[in-house]
């Protein structure tokens, strides 16, 4: 089976750009929760959503939003970046909303 | 603030000893622990998990030990490999936080053969 995948791998925006970060579940999963990887830092979350419904919210500005589609698939989107948006993106599925599987992640870098 | 296992510290240790990696969580709400390990370029790999109710839980060459009198955990690798080597982070999930992992800025493991 399939683990969690993400797209792109990488991506370079400029300074006041915005972006869209995508998220595939695990078959079977209902929950996709985003995370922001800073070099040398652990994850940070960012977003939980269940069934399609947000369940959760990190301290984040109010730049950053997601959506999970009907096929639990899922977006993040940023708008306004900032240098300091450069990172590590990670999503992770779950089917109870405790064991997180995690992606690759999406490198994202801005200019 | 949030925060579980602050710091980054580095061990290293010798291809076929025991690992002991320690994290120091800092809510007692936490009912739900998480080890994973990232290597280089990629995603937190999920190694095991323990529940506040336990105190121990094995796996494959892994144990998770949890003391939740002072919050603690640790993870102890059998036989390290140098497949081994790559960052160890601690997870904690406070349930009534909608599933939300908080972790720390990890351990680096380094396994020299």
């Amino acid at each position: 089976d399939a683990g969690v995948t993400q797209s792109p791998t990488h991506l370079i925006k400029t300074r006041g750009q915005h972006v869209t970060l995508r998220c595939s579940p695990i078959s079977g999963h209902k929950s996709v929760s985003w995370y922001q990887q800073v070099l040398g830092q652990g994850p940070q979350f960012i977003f939980q959503y269940y069934e399609k419904e947000e369940r959760g919210r990190g301290n984040f500005p109010d730049r950053f939003s997601a959506r999970q589609f009907p096929n639990y698939s899922s977006e993040l989107n940023v708008n306004a970046l900032l240098l300091g948006d450069s990172a590590l993106y990670l999503c992770a599925s779950s089917s109870d909303g405790y064991e997180q599987y995690f992606g690759p992640g999406t490198r994202l870098t801005v200019t | 603030g949030e925060s579980v296992g602050l710091h980054l510290p580095t061990l290293s240790v010798q291809e076929g000893d025991n690992s002991i990696i320690n994290c120091a969580y800092s809510n007692s709400a936490s009912d739900y622990f998480i080890w994973y390990k990232q290597e280089s370029g990629k995603g937190p790999q999920f190694i095991i998990d323990i529940r506040s109710n336990m105190d121990k839980r094995q796996g494959q060459r892994v144990t998770v030990l949890l003391n939740k009198t002072v919050k603690h955990l640790s993870l102890q690798i059998a036989a390290t490999q140098p497949g081994d080597s790559a960052v160890y982070f601690c997870a904690e999930n406070i349930n009534n936080q909608g599933g939300k992992l908080i972790f720390g800025q990890g351990t680096e493991l380094s396994v020299k053969p």
